[in-house]
């Protein structure tokens, strides 16, 4: 089974809200990826954690905190968003990331994304 | 540094007729290369990929791709197109321990 499970679907958040992006996955995988994607473009990596450590922020502003309480879950806390956050993101997983990368050409599996308005 | 690069953000066939999607990347070592597919309102589903050995590599639905070195290319292709074909496609690579990086997609349309 190669599922990543995201909750919620849609949110639509206001500007001055706190609100979280929720992610499981069962694999047994040792790395979690965050990716933020817009409108007819590719997914752009956002943050990586190897083995339950965060490993790259890809410059992401503080607005977006990522968290990992375990193997299994990693979340996205969301504070003060701007319009121009508003995106699909995608959480996705890998057997083991090896400091941040994928490591050995293992397939990062991707979750079916939570669309994510700022209104 | 690695790159990928998708000919063509839009492709456009006949249901039954032949589907070529190009992927030229851009490694300075060995790479690991991917195919996923996004339907529409919905996540990154991966159809195939190559790491080592058999350079033809077969997929999901269909799909199978090639990798040539002497190119630097991975094409992907289907012998005949159907209409629950049409989606996103991507492109990646990655260079062992780098992340993963996409092109910029092609929009695969399918006519009946």
């Amino acid at each position: 089974d190669t599922e990543v499970t995201q909750t919620p679907k849609h949110l639509v958040m206001g500007m001055t809200n706190k609100k979280s992006l929720k992610c499981e996955q069962h694999m047994g995988h040792r790395a979690m990826y965050w990716y933020k994607q817009k409108a007819k473009k590719p997914p752009e990596l956002m943050f990586v954690y190897s083995y339950e450590k965060l490993s790259i922020n890809e410059s992401v502003p503080s607005r977006f905190s990522p968290e990992c309480p375990n193997s299994s879950l990693l979340n996205l806390h969301l504070h003060a968003l701007q319009p121009e956050d508003s995106a699909l993101y995608l959480c996705a997983s890998s057997p083991s990331g090896n400091g941040g990368g994928q490591g050995s050409g293992n397939t990062i599996y991707f979750g079916e994304g939570s669309w994510l308005t700022v209104v | 540094a690695q790159s990928v690069t998708q000919l063509g953000s839009h492709v456009s066939v006949s249901e039954g007729a032949l589907v070529l999607l190009r992927c030229n990347y851009s490694s300075s070592v060995p790479p690991y290369l991917f195919w996923y597919v996004q339907y529409p309102n919905q996540g990154l589903q991966l159809l195939l990929k190559y790491t080592t050995g058999a350079t033809l590599v077969k997929g999901i639905n269909g799909f199978e791709a090639e990798f040539k070195k002497s190119e630097t290319s991975f094409h992907l292709t289907k012998p005949s197109a159907h209409m629950s074909d049409a989606a996103e496609y991507f492109c990646a690579v990655t260079s062992g321990y780098s992340t993963l990086t996409f092109g910029k997609g092609t929009m695969l349309l399918v006519s009946p």
